[in-house]
């Protein structure tokens, strides 16, 4: 079956500090993960998806195949990366998402 | 276009009451979805269509709920006879078939049910 998991529903983290939110995924086949966000009174966005390999708001992630899991860090985090964050696969075919539970991140100043 | 719009916003019912909501996807998007998030969790999977056809359902949708997308273009989602665990945000989203098929979310519909 698939399924994501986000092992923490809240981090907080000062600013200027590194941030990692952990993502794990079981699913049969060729993985395609993503990252949305939802900021405060927002609707909720794509942030990032594995197969581009991009940096957007200084947030990288890598899929490592072998641990099942798909982490986004942040080497300096600022205080506007507070937010929801929910990391997705993408069930091949219908392209729907399986969501996590979401991480709460808050950066203190 | 400004994105993906939903109405109402919110919405207060009685338990056993139908509701409708609506959604309008991005004009040339020719997939739609319907997630329903309750309090704590993320977004979980109800329906998707391709153009006007309904492709697949998931469990979670009991018999109480339909889903259409009659033109191809604006979806409604209706819930018959609603209880208490209705209450939810449902959201939708819309993407192309082709490209990165990456999906935009609307602002949902916030229902209770009293």
């Amino acid at each position: 079956a698939q399924r994501v998991t986000q092992p923490e529903k809240l981090l907080s983290v000062f600013k200027g500090a590194p941030v990692e939110l952990k993502c794990n995924y079981s699913y049969s086949g060729s993985p395609e993960l993503f990252w949305y966000v939802q900021y405060s009174r927002q609707r909720l966005q794509l942030l990032l998806r594995h197969i581009s390999r991009e940096s957007i708001k200084g947030f990288t992630a890598d899929l490592n195949k072998g641990e099942t899991s798909f982490h986004l860090k942040k080497p300096f985090a600022q205080e506007e990366d507070s937010a929801m964050y929910y990391c997705a696969l993408v069930i091949q075919g219908a392209q729907k998402l399986v969501f996590g539970q979401g991480t709460r991140l808050t950066i203190n100043p | 276009d400004t994105g993906v719009s939903q109405d109402p916003r919110h919405k207060i019912t009685k338990r056993g009451q139908n509701v409708t909501f609506r959604c309008d996807p991005i004009s040339e998007h020719n997939r739609l979805y319907w997630y329903r998030q309750t309090l704590g969790q993320g977004p979980e999977f109800l329906t998707y269509f391709q153009n006007e056809a309904q492709l697949e359902k998931s469990r979670l949708l009991s018999d109480r709920f339909s889903a259409e997308r009659p033109k191809g273009s604006f979806s409604t989602l209706e819930i018959q006879r609603t209880e208490q665990g209705d209450s939810a945000m449902y959201l939708c989203a819309s993407s192309l078939t082709r490209g990165s098929g990456e999906q935009y979310f609307g602002p949902g519909t916030r229902l209770t049910v009293t």
